[in-house]
């Protein structure tokens, strides 16, 4: 079945600097790639999501790119701000197909330094 | 937009009882009820996948005894863990899908065992 690898599990940075989270799946039927934003005890937030008929797509300071024949993709967040501290989740499904099972990365603690 | 209305939000139960938890589409009709269940620290893990009409398929190492789903309406989810035990306290969140939005997030549920 579909697996979905993330990293880095954790990641601290200064405020105004990039961050890089990367993620790998396993099934190249896979199509739809978004990444939420879970704050504690509350239900994960789409923040960006990529199609597999894309390679980039940027909403603001978030990007998301897509590398297909790695299977790889990652999110980026520039010049970012304490409130971007959260545990950010990638995830993959066949949206569309008979299921469309959505399977989450381990997720990473992103902690953004004032 | 698309909105799944999850209940109760927190639940306290003896160990041995048993607990439903209720997921409704609000606004779209949920074909396909995911259900996850994510302990402290940890990943949204996928339990089953649900089916408006048809029987829950389960994952790997998930008890369909234990974990009993019904999807007996294109807006009504429910997964009933039956003989609670502590190891079964975690957060429990049901995501439906069928919405222009694609996978619509219940806002969860936290069952402690007790």
């Amino acid at each position: 079945g579909e697996n979905v690898e993330q990293h880095p599990s954790t990641l601290s940075v200064q405020e105004g600097d990039s961050a890089v989270i990367k993620c790998t799946y396993s099934d190249s039927a896979s199509n739809y790639f978004p990444w939420y934003k879970q704050e504690l005890g509350k239900r994960p937030q789409l923040i960006i999501d990529i199609r597999s008929n894309v390679g980039e797509k940027k909403d603001q300071r978030i990007a998301v790119t897509l590398n297909k024949t790695a299977k790889h993709f990652s999110l980026h967040i520039t010049e970012t701000q304490p409130e971007d501290s959260a545990v950010y989740f990638c995830a993959a499904s066949t949206f569309g197909g008979n299921t469309g099972k959505l399977i989450f990365g381990q997720g990473t603690t992103l902690q953004v330094k004032p | 937009g698309a909105v799944v209305s999850q209940h109760p939000s927190w639940v306290i139960c003896k160990s041995g009882t048993s607990v439903k938890i209720e997921c409704r589409s609000l606004d779209f009709q949920a074909t396909t009820m995911f259900w996850y269940r994510q302990f402290p620290k940890q990943s949204l893990m996928l339990m089953a996948t649900s089916n408006e009409g048809s029987k829950a398929t389960y994952e790997q190492g998930v008890e369909k005894d234990k974990f009993l789903i019904n999807h007996a309406s294109l807006t009504l989810s429910t997964l009933t863990v039956t003989s609670a035990h502590p190891e079964d306290s975690s957060f429990y969140i049901c995501s439906g899908r069928g919405g222009v939005g694609g996978y619509t997030f219940g806002s969860g549920t936290r069952l402690t065992v007790v």
